[in-house]
């Protein structure tokens, strides 16, 4: 069982508010993942990050920011929520050294933006 | 892109058939995944297939690989209600970062 944990799992905000999605993984992985998910749809990659202070911006344009300062936690951040960003929040980790690509998930972070 | 493409996307089965999903994908890969999502909750790694491998087995699942096609299969034998699923298959490049399919929803049928 992966040791990924996101919160808040379930968010309902109005419009303008700033949020953070948490992620922390107890597994000392160097490389971690966002992927957005619309239900029912492939996952986008909109951000990853290949160790603390290293953060890029993935397939999918987004309005949200990461930041990475410590290996366990790579939180994601909208500073000003709208509709449009109503969609779950997916964090993974993957293993260091083996260059494989296998990726653990948290159990998501779903938003809705009224 | 190299995106994996699955299909069927959507399928349904009674328990004990075998389910088979297929996924394409566009360019050269490393390795390629298969994962699984329950409704609403994370993805789950099953079973990884390197490029240079043709088939792979662990419990009930088979993947195939042909990389002259760019396709691989994954096969569930005997399936259960529990199997009830979405099923992603991802191509890891080069640089193994990893591009998903739309998926397979799996309806298993007790």
């Amino acid at each position: 069982e992966a040791d990924i944990y996101q919160t808040p799992r379930y968010l309902v905000i109005g419009t303008g508010k700033k949020i953070t999605l948490e992620c922390s993984q107890t597994m000392g992985h160097d490389k971690m993942y966002w992927y957005q998910q619309d239900p029912g749809m492939e996952l986008h990659l909109i951000h990853y990050s290949y160790g603390v202070n290293s953060t890029e911006k993935g397939d999918l344009s987004s309005e949200s920011t990461v930041s990475r300062i410590r290996t366990e936690h790579f939180p994601l951040t909208l500073e000003s929520a709208r509709p449009s960003h109503t969609s779950q929040y997916l964090c993974a980790s993957s293993l260091s050294g083996t260059n494989t690509g296998e990726l653990f998930f948290g159990e998501g972070s779903r938003l809705t933006v009224l | 892109s190299q995106q994996g493409e699955e299909d069927p996307q959507a399928l349904s089965i009674q328990e004990g058939e075998n389910a088979t999903m297929n996924c394409s994908y566009k360019t050269s890969i490393n390795n390629l995944q298969w994962y699984r999502q329950n409704s609403g909750r994370g993805l789950v790694h099953l079973i990884l297939i390197r490029s240079n491998e043709r088939e792979k087995h662990s419990g009930r699942l088979r993947v195939t690989l042909d990389t002259s096609k760019k396709s691989s299969s994954l096969l569930i034998t005997a399936s259960r209600a529990a199997d009830t699923a979405s099923y992603f298959c991802a191509a890891a490049g080069s640089n193994y970062k990893l591009t998903f399919g739309k998926g397979t929803l799996l309806t298993v049928n007790p």
